[in-house]
């Protein structure tokens, strides 16, 4: 069992640069969320999907597009990349709405825009 | 979500219990308090979670008050892998709207030898 997937693990970018943070969960959750970690704060939401076709922003999510066309995928687009875009990327996935559930994080994505 | 509140750091000497604690004053009746850590610079990790009763694992212990507006999260013989920022967060899940769970700074525990 993969659990969440994020891939690159690594990633430097030059400012405008675009790309595309993959994540994928092998366990049929409905939700899944984007967050972004700086230094000494804490995971901030960037956007999440509780359903293939549906997808809604979160705390921070200028700079970011998502979609989510699958209920494993839940890419993360930069268009034109940033300095304030330096950040660890995680993906996260819970197994469906109620409360008796938990959310399941890759191991993130440290990306660097030069 | 209701707001929680911790403490920004604590010690704990290695094989004593870490007993962490969360206030969410604002928590309404149907919110669940739920305990993650992120170790280092990996992903967080779910521990535990409740309501209103005390929950136990294998991992912790989580303490509610009777009032539920302050938890705490026990670890009750910590160790050097311990050592981790740990997130207390207070969420509902409705089926009529949308999950977002936020984290806010957390708690960074140093198990100390």
């Amino acid at each position: 069992n993969a659990g969440v997937t994020q891939t690159p693990k690594f990633q430097v970018l030059k400012t405008g640069q675009s790309m595309t943070l993959q994540c994928a969960q092998d366990m049929n959750h409905e939700y899944m969320s984007w967050y972004r970690q700086d230094p000494g704060m804490g995971l901030r939401l960037i956007h999440y999907s509780v359903g293939a076709g549906i997808t809604d922003q979160g705390e921070v999510p200028n700079g970011y597009n998502v979609s989510r066309s699958t209920t494993e995928d839940f890419p993360l687009r930069l268009l034109s990349a940033a300095p304030s875009q330096t950040s660890v990327y995680f993906c996260a996935s819970r197994p469906r709405q109620g409360p008796d559930t938990e959310a399941f994080f890759g191991q993130g994505t440290r990306l660097t825009v030069v | 979500d209701a707001k929680t509140t911790q403490p920004p750091s604590m010690d704990c000497a290695e094989g004593r219990a870490a007993n962490l604690p969360c206030n969410h004053s604002t928590i309404s009746g149907n919110e669940y308090v739920y305990w993650y850590r992120q170790i280092h610079s990996q992903g967080p990790q779910y521990i535990i979670h409740g309501l209103k009763n005390n929950e136990t694992n294998e991992m912790a212990s989580l303490i509610i008050t009777e009032d539920r507006k302050s938890s705490t999260l026990i670890l009750p013989h910590a160790t050097l892998r311990d050592t981790a920022v740990y997130y207390c967060i207070a969420t509902i899940y409705k089926k009529t709207s949308y999950d977002k769970v936020i984290f806010g700074p957390g708690t960074s525990l140093s198990v100390i030898p």
